[in-house]
Parts: C-alpha cells; structure tokens; sequence
C-alpha cells in the first residue's frame, strides 16, 4: 500500500530565513506530486505539480520553488520567507483517477 | 474557468442524524471528476469518495454518498447516521479530465458540527 510522508510536522521560522520541507512517497511509481497551501480557515492553494524526475510546474508566482530529485521526493524551498508564507502546507501524490491522497502536513510560522 | 462553490460554511447536525453537505461546480471540460475530503482538526486531508462525470450511479462509500445531479452541476455529499468523529471541515474538489490536465481545484469547505 502507498503511504506518504512529511516532515517537519511543525515550523517556526524568522522572516528572510530559508525553508525546505520534504515530502517522500512509498509503494508507487512515477507518482504525480503536489504542493498545496492552506491559509488558516481557508481551501487549499496549488502552489507546484510534478509528473516526473526535474518536472515542476508553478502554479502562483511567489518566492517559494520545488524540486523532485528522486521519483519519490518532492522538495518544498525558499531562499527568504515572508510573513505571507505562514499557512499549512500539504504535500499530495496522485492516485487512480488522479485521486490525490495527502500527508500529514507541515505547520509553518513565519515570525 | 473551472470553479466549485461550497455556500455552507457551516452546518450542524444531530448524531445519528443524516447530513448533506452542498457542492455546485462549473466546468467546460466534458470529462471530470468529483471528490470529497474530510480535514479534521490535525489538518491531514481524508479522501472521502469519487465520482466521474461519465458514471451512470451516485457513488457510495460506507456512511458516505455523491448525489450527483449533472444537469444542474451539483455534487453533494450526504453523510447518513452521523457520528461524533464526523465533525470536520469537509472540502469539495474536481478535475477536469481533458483539459484540466494535471490540477484538481477545491472548494473553500463546510464545516460540520455534529451535536451529542
């Protein structure tokens, strides 16, 4: 059975500092991968997609990239963050009928 | 433009009541597909259940079910006999199958309140 994980579970960044969160599938190939935002109380927010090894595409211009180095690794970064750039973020691989299925989320803070 | 609207931000039932959350969705992609998820307070989205345009019968998982109306574009999810643990944000989403490529768009949720 597929599982996806994520980590870290929580964040607590300054502003300007850098961010990686990672998000790792198991018990699938070729998976597509999505990176979503959630802002408190609202939906969620495609930020990145991936259907491939170095395929990214960028959904909402913004200071934060993605990068998939590995089949099943989806890398979440920023060189400088925002105070905007706080929300809940949830990394997603599709499944059958590209039903996507998450992770348990990364919690970020920026201060 | 694909688009879903969910106009209930907030709903509640009695438990062991039935629910229906409303869903109405716009789309010029003749293929799609529906889903629900449940977001309890961890935050981990649940997929709830699917439907795809082309399906002849309502989908139905366990408590859940898709009353899908196509001509009238409406996608809501009725949660027979609530529990307790049915308390959650419940999300909305579709996929355009041929032309929206890759992306799955969401609705900005319901949240249920199940009352003991």
């Amino acid at each position: 059975s597929q599982t996806i994980h994520q980590w870290p579970a929580t964040l607590v960044q300054p502003v300007g500092s850098p961010l990686s969160l990672e998000c790792t599938v198991e018990g699938t190939s070729n998976p597509n991968l999505y990176w979503y935002r959630q802002a408190a109380g609202r939906g969620l927010q495609l930020l990145f997609y991936s259907v491939g090894i170095g395929q990214i595409s960028s959904e909402v211009p913004q200071n934060l990239s993605a990068s998939r180095p590995q089949d099943r690794q989806f890398i979440l970064s920023s060189k400088k963050l925002l105070l905007s750039d706080s929300g809940f973020y949830l990394c997603a691989y599709g499944g059958g009928t590209d039903t996507q299925y998450f992770g348990p989320g990364t919690r970020l803070t920026v201060l | 433009a694909q688009k879903i609207t969910q106009t209930q931000p907030g709903m509640f039932v009695q438990e062991k009541e039935a629910v229906t959350l409303d869903c109405t969705y716009d789309t010029s992609d003749p293929s799609y597909g529906l889903f629900w998820y449940k977001q309890p307070s961890s935050g981990e989205m649940i997929f709830l259940i699917y439907q795809g345009s082309y399906d002849q019968q309502n989908a139905t998982e366990g408590r859940y079910s898709l009353n899908f109306q196509k001509a009238r574009k409406s996608a809501n999810l009725v949660i027979s006999a609530s529990q307790l643990g049915d308390s959650a944000m419940y999300f909305c989403a579709m996929r355009g199958l041929n032309t929206g490529g890759f992306k799955t768009i969401f609705g900005a949720g319901t949240r249920l309140f199940v009352k003991a």
